[in-house]
């Protein structure tokens, strides 16, 4: 497509269920990243794919978080156990290459009540 | 955690005034980036800079990437209604990338 995908905009759910976030790059980006946004912040970067692999993982804040990218183009962010302080704006960016440009998805909005 | 500082949080200017916002780090990043985000939306790229002392234009917007490489400024010039919304400053080393917390900029006609 033109430009970076996610689906789907808006999620809610419930304390503890699990959630799966997806994010469909740019064509020809090799590069795909995943981003949190809570409220009157900027994004803060979790986790980093070139290709098929994790190259960095390093933001993601524990271990209910969760990407795959298994063909190395649509990506799915998964969160198991939801906590209430998950609730943010999940970007997802696509870029050229390690290092370049990243253009934006505009988000999915996630709710844990 | 974010690592930039940006600054004002907030503006507040009539149409035509021109505005300035910048950004500063205690690291140093080898391009810096503009972005400006409406509410619903992603982060829309506005400008990327890749060498230290540069400065770059995009119609009314010019950015410069500061010397020390660890700060950057945006300008806008005659703004227009259509400005409103929240722009961020991120800095970027390889794959890294880190965001200020944004400046609100509103408009009024």
């Amino acid at each position: 497509g033109a430009g970076v995908s996610q689906t789907p905009s808006n999620k809610v759910t419930e304390k503890g269920k699990y959630v799966e976030l997806r994010c469909d790059p740019i064509s020809g980006h090799t590069a795909l990243y995943w981003y949190r946004q809570s409220l009157g912040q900027g994004p803060e970067f979790l986790i980093y794919f070139q290709g098929t692999g994790a190259a960095d993982d390093s933001g993601l804040p524990n271990d209910r978080f969760f990407a795959v990218r298994p063909e190395g183009s649509v990506s799915t962010l998964k969160i198991q156990r939801t906590e209430r302080g998950d609730s943010a704006v999940y970007l997802c960016a696509s870029s050229f290459g390690r290092g370049g440009d990243q253009y934006f998805g505009a988000g999915t909005r996630l709710s844990v009540l | 955690g974010q690592q930039l500082n940006q600054s004002p949080q907030s503006m507040f200017i009539q149409e035509g005034e021109d505005v300035s916002m910048n950004c500063t780090s205690s690291s140093i990043f080898n391009t810096w980036l503009w972005y400006k985000q409406d509410p619903g939306e992603g982060p829309v790229l506005l400008i990327a800079l890749y060498k230290a002392g540069e400065l770059t234009s995009n119609g009314r917007l010019t950015a410069q990437f500061g010397i020390t490489r660890k700060d950057s400024f945006l300008n806008i010039s005659a703004s227009i209604p259509s400005d409103v919304g929240i722009y961020f400053c991120a800095g970027q080393r390889g794959n890294d990338m880190r965001f200020g917390a944004g400046t609100r900029l509103t408009v009024k006609p």
